[in-house]
């Protein structure tokens, strides 16, 4: 069975550019979650896909958008970087079975330079 | 709002001690309570999940306990040793999947 996995592992990029981050579920998972973890904070939900549609939304602005695929495979795109958008960028999936638990790829630490 | 509160922020403990982590959450209509590691840089392993049916759950070293009535659920980590040593983070689940992070417990067990 394979875990979730994240790319690019790190990610540099200036303020004013987009940014596109990738995941890939578990297998047998049809629910993919984002999170932004900042420096000594918890990870903050940015939103879920769940079948293709996006299923809930936290309070993150309309330049920060996503993308689920056929495979649940699972697409976050930035537009528009902030210096303050620097931070970990977690997935996680899920089968939203009776248990719901969630399991966490390694991460994309971004850099806004 | 829904918030999640973890107590202390950072704790340090000589090796070999008994030790108890704490969470704290609003809103007792949850779903699931989900412990988490955290090494520094790294992304999050899951540790237990607890059930809004359940009282507690264990492995290994590690039990969870989880009171609805008042909002709190403990970790306990037994007999700690240096590779307990990261961060612990506290989620409270709804039905739809969404989770609610607290700000974690940074632990450092000293040798």
């Amino acid at each position: 069975e394979t875990g979730v996995t994240q790319s690019p592992t790190h990610l540099i990029k200036t303020r004013g550019q987009q940014v596109t981050l990738r995941c890939s579920s578990q297998s047998g998972h049809n629910t993919v979650s984002w999170y932004q973890q900042a420096l000594g904070q918890g990870p903050q939900f940015i939103f879920q896909y769940y079948r293709e549609e996006e299923n809930g939304r936290g309070n993150f602005p309309p330049r920060f958008s996503g993308l689920q695929f056929p495979n649940y495979s699972s697409e976050l795109n930035v537009n528009a970087l902030e210096l303050d958008d620097s931070a970990l960028y977690l997935c996680a999936s899920s089968t939203r079975t009776l248990y719901n638990e969630q399991f966490f790829g390694p991460g994309t630490r971004l850099t806004v330079l | 709002k829904q918030e999640v509160t973890q107590i202390p922020a950072a704790l340090s403990v000589p090796e070999g001690e008994n030790l108890v982590l704490n969470c704290s959450f609003t809103d007792s209509a949850i779903y699931n309570l989900q412990w988490f590691r955290q090494d520094p840089g790294k992304g999050l392993t899951s540790l237990l999940l607890i059930q809004s049916s359940q009282r507690e759950q264990t492995s290994g070293r590690l039990n969870a306990s989880l009171d609805k009535s008042s909002g709190r659920s403990t970790l306990y980590i037994a007999a700690s040793q240096p590779g307990d040593s990261a961060t612990y983070l506290c989620a409270r689940g709804d039905r739809d999947d969404k989770i609610i992070f607290g700000k974690g417990t940074r632990l450092h067990i000293l040798p």
